[in-house]
C-alpha cells in the first residue's frame, strides 16, 4: 500500500537555526517525491521535487531535500530558517512529475524570535 | 510560472443549497485537473480526477452524485457541491498539470474555503 508518513506534527525552531523535516514513504514503483509549503489559508507552493539523478535536490527559498532509497526517506532541510518560513509543510508522492498525489499529514513549523 | 486560479476564494451557504467552485488554468491548457479536500489541521485528500471532455474519476468513498465535476474546456473545471451540509465545510483545492511545458509540472490553486451553515 502507498503511504507517506511525516512523523513530526509540529516543530518549533528559533530564527536562524537549522530545520529538518522528516518524510518516509512506501510506494510500489519508483516514486516522484515532492515537498510543498502552505501558508495559512493559502494553496500549495512547490518547494522541490525528486525522481532520479542526484539524490540531494535543491529547491526554492533555500530548501534542500535528500533522497535515501535505503531508508525510504526524503527529508527536507534548511540551514537557517527565517520567520517567513513559518507554515505547514507537506511531503507527497506520485507516479509521475505531475498528477494525483498522496500527501503526508503535514508538519507545522513555528519560528520563534 | 503557470497560474491556477479558483473562484470563489471563500463561500458561505445555507444547508441544502448547492455551491459551484471554479478552477481555471490561466496561461496553459490542462486536460487533467485534480480536486482535493482539506479539513482543518489535516492533510489534503484527493477527491477526484477531472478529465476534459469525459467523466471524472472519483476516489473511493467520494460520492460522485454529491460532488459533481465538469471539465468542459481545457482551462476550466468546476466542482459543484450539491445539497451541501455542514460536514461538507472544508478547504477545496484544485491542481492542474502543464503537460505542454518542457518539464511537466503541477500547479495548485489558492483554494476555496466553504462554510455550510
Amino acid at each position: 500500500a502507498q503511504s507517506v508518513t511525516q512523523p513530526d506534527i509540529h516543530i518549533t525552531v528559533s530564527e536562524g537555526a537549522s530545520l529538518e523535516l522528516r518524510c518516509n514513504y512506501s510506494y510500489g514503483a519508483t516514486p516522484y517525491l515532492f515537498w510543498y509549503v502552505q501558508s495559512p489559508g493559502q494553496g500549495l507552493q512547490l518547494l522541490l521535487k525528486y525522481f532520479s539523478g542526484d539524490t540531494l535536490v535543491q529547491g526554492i527559498k533555500g530548501f534542500e531535500a535528500e533522497f535515501k532509497r535505503s531508508q525510504s526517506s526524503f527529508n527536507l532541510r534548511k540551514p537557517s530558517v527565517h520567520w517567513s518560513d513559518a507554515a505547514e509543510y507537506f511531503c507527497a508522492v506520485g507516479a509521475r512529475s505531475w498528477g494525483k498525489l498522496q500527501f503526508g499529514a503535514g508538519t507545522q513549523v513555528v519560528v520563534t524570535p | 510560472g503557470a497560474v491556477v486560479s479558483q473562484h470563489p476564494s471563500r463561500v458561505i451557504c445555507k444547508s441544502g443549497t448547492s455551491v459551484k467552485i471554479e478552477c481555471r488554468s490561466l496561461d496553459f491548457q490542462a486536460t487533467t485537473m485534480f480536486w482535493y479536500r482539506q479539513f482543518p489541521k489535516q492533510s489534503l485528500m484527493l477527491m477526484a480526477t477531472s478529465n476534459e471532455g469525459s467523466k471524472a474519476t472519483y476516489e473511493q468513498g467520494v460520492e460522485k452524485d454529491k460532488f459533481l465535476i465538469n471539465h468542459a474546456s481545457l482551462t476550466l473545471s468546476t466542482l459543484t457541491v450539491t445539497s451541501a451540509h455542514p460536514e461538507d465545510s472544508s478547504f477545496y483545492i484544485c491542481s492542474a498539470g502543464d503537460s505542454g511545458a518542457a518539464q511537466e509540472t503541477q500547479y495548485f490553486g489558492p483554494g476555496t474555503r466553504l462554510l455550510v451553515l
